[in-house]
């Protein structure tokens, strides 16, 4: 099976702008989290999708947001961006809703916000 | 709530001696908890989980971790380090209600010297 990719990898924006990030899980995944990384704050949780509804949320502003599609497919959204959301964005996929489930990450998008 | 605290955010050992990196987490749950690894430039590898089940748990590459409820812990260790093994690693922390919110440790990046 292929493995989650994300689109694009690498994008640079200028503040105040919008992004849209993509991602595409495991075939017959239906789970869908998504991830920040950055060198200061680690790897924090943003939003967590299953079944296109939105399950879980960490502690970001409304300006992040994101939607699952009905073929598990995902997208994050951040509007108005700031120097500070400059990060690697991770996309993680498993196969259901439990704890227990093993999570396989994406490669990440880079985004450069200047 | 659950949290997660990785003890070293720098551990260094000499090729073909034991790695310990700590892990210590906190939840009001009974936890499902993760070891990653992040190679440079790549993205998030699954190392081992451990789901309630026995509390030594074997991962890849010779890596092991032991879950002690006692002690709140969920050390990774392996016997005998390879310069491959250089990398960070993160211990994780899943589970609640309403399914998984996934916290993350800081990290423990590992130095492996020849």
């Amino acid at each position: 099976k292929a493995g989650v990719t994300q689109t694009p990898r690498y994008l640079i924006k200028t503040r105040g702008q919008q992004v849209t990030l993509s991602c595409s899980p495991i075939s017959g995944h239906r789970s869908v989290s998504w991830y920040q990384q950055t060198p200061g704050q680690g790897l924090q949780f943003l939003f967590e999708y299953f079944s296109e509804t939105q399950r879980n949320k960490g502690n970001f502003p409304g300006r992040f947001s994101g939607r699952q599609f009905s073929n598990s497919r995902s997208e994050m959204n951040v509007s108005t961006l700031e120097l500070g959301d400059s990060a690697l964005y991770l996309c993680a996929s498993s196969e259901g809703q439990a704890s227990t489930d093993t999570q396989y990450f994406g490669p990440g998008t880079r985004l450069t916000v200047l | 709530a659950q949290s997660v605290t990785q003890l070293d955010s720098h551990v260094s050992v000499s090729e073909g001696t034991p790695v310990l990196l700590r892990c210590n987490y906190s939840s009001s749950y009974s936890p499902s908890l993760f070891w990653y690894v992040q190679h440079p430039n790549k993205g998030l590898q699954l190392l081992l989980k451990y789901t309630s089940a026995a509390t030594l748990v074997k991962g890849i590459n010779g890596f092991e971790a032991e879950f002690k409820k006692s002690e709140t812990s969920f050390h990774l260790t392996k016997p005998s380090a390879h310069m491959s093994d250089a990398a960070e690693y993160f211990c994780v922390v899943s589970g609640g209600p309403g399914g998984f919110k996934t916290i993350f440790g800081a990290g423990t990046r590992l130095f492996v010297k020849a």
